[in-house]
């Protein structure tokens, strides 16, 4: 079993309709990072958590230390919003290893 | 302020070839790390570094050699190139705030 599960892998969604994407984990963490890739493209970070909520724009992302589980919601889906969704959680340790799940592919349809 | 530099972006090598992959940043990061992105496969580490002269092996290191000499450049070496080795090379920077992550070198091994 994978140390960083998300679900769902794949996600068709219209244009406008919110969205969910999850992460488990079962490992100690130190931070939980959101990424997006589009096709081709290279890697941005969205969020990095360590506890409660964060927003940016129409992105938000929660963590649940307890029940070690995070969500990215996104609300008014655009087709701009086309891409993979990677959590990934950050080691413990004083090295900044990152431990990846197998990323979420979103994409919108006008 | 470029963030982190890779270079090159593409590059085809022949079998038993040999070369460098460059990762710069202008940020002053103390924390460098080379992932490569295969299909079905993720992201994975191959070594990082947590500060200038220090290295160290990651997930899949085989077939690879890193330097961090300067601070700000973190080199990855392919001695004797493989096909298996064919990938999508990214590099990324660890600060308080999250990671940066370059644009990705894609290199083929034929």
């Amino acid at each position: 079993k994978n140390e960083v599960e998300q679900s769902p892998q794949n996600l068709t969604a219209q244009e406008g309709e919110f969205i969910t994407i999850n992460c488990s984990y079962s490992v100690g963490i130190s931070a939980l990072h959101w990424l997006q890739q589009h096709p081709g493209g290279g890697i941005v970070s969205l969020f990095m958590l360590s506890s409660g909520k964060k927003k940016h724009g129409r992105l938000i992302a929660t963590i649940n230390i307890q029940e070690k589980h995070s969500s990215l919601h996104i609300t008014a889906s655009h087709p701009r919003d086309s891409a993979v969704y990677i959590c990934a959680v950050r080691d413990p340790s004083n090295t900044g290893k990152l431990i990846f799940g197998q990323g979420t592919t979103l994409q919108v349809k006008p | 302020n470029a963030g982190v530099t890779q270079t090159p972006k593409f590059r085809v090598l022949k079998t038993g070839q040999s070369m460098t992959l460059l990762c710069a940043q202008d940020m002053n990061h103390e924390y460098m790390y080379w992932y490569r992105q295969d299909p079905g496969m993720g992201l994975r580490l191959i070594h990082y570094s947590v500060g200038e002269g220090t290295t160290a092996k990651g997930e899949v290191p085989d077939g690879y050699n890193v330097s961090r000499l300067k601070k700000q450049n973190f080199l990855l070496g392919l001695e004797s190139a493989a096909p298996s080795q064919t990938s999508v090379y990214f590099c990324a920077t660890l600060r308080d705030y999250g990671y940066t992550f370059g644009s990705g070198t894609r290199l083929t091994v034929v």
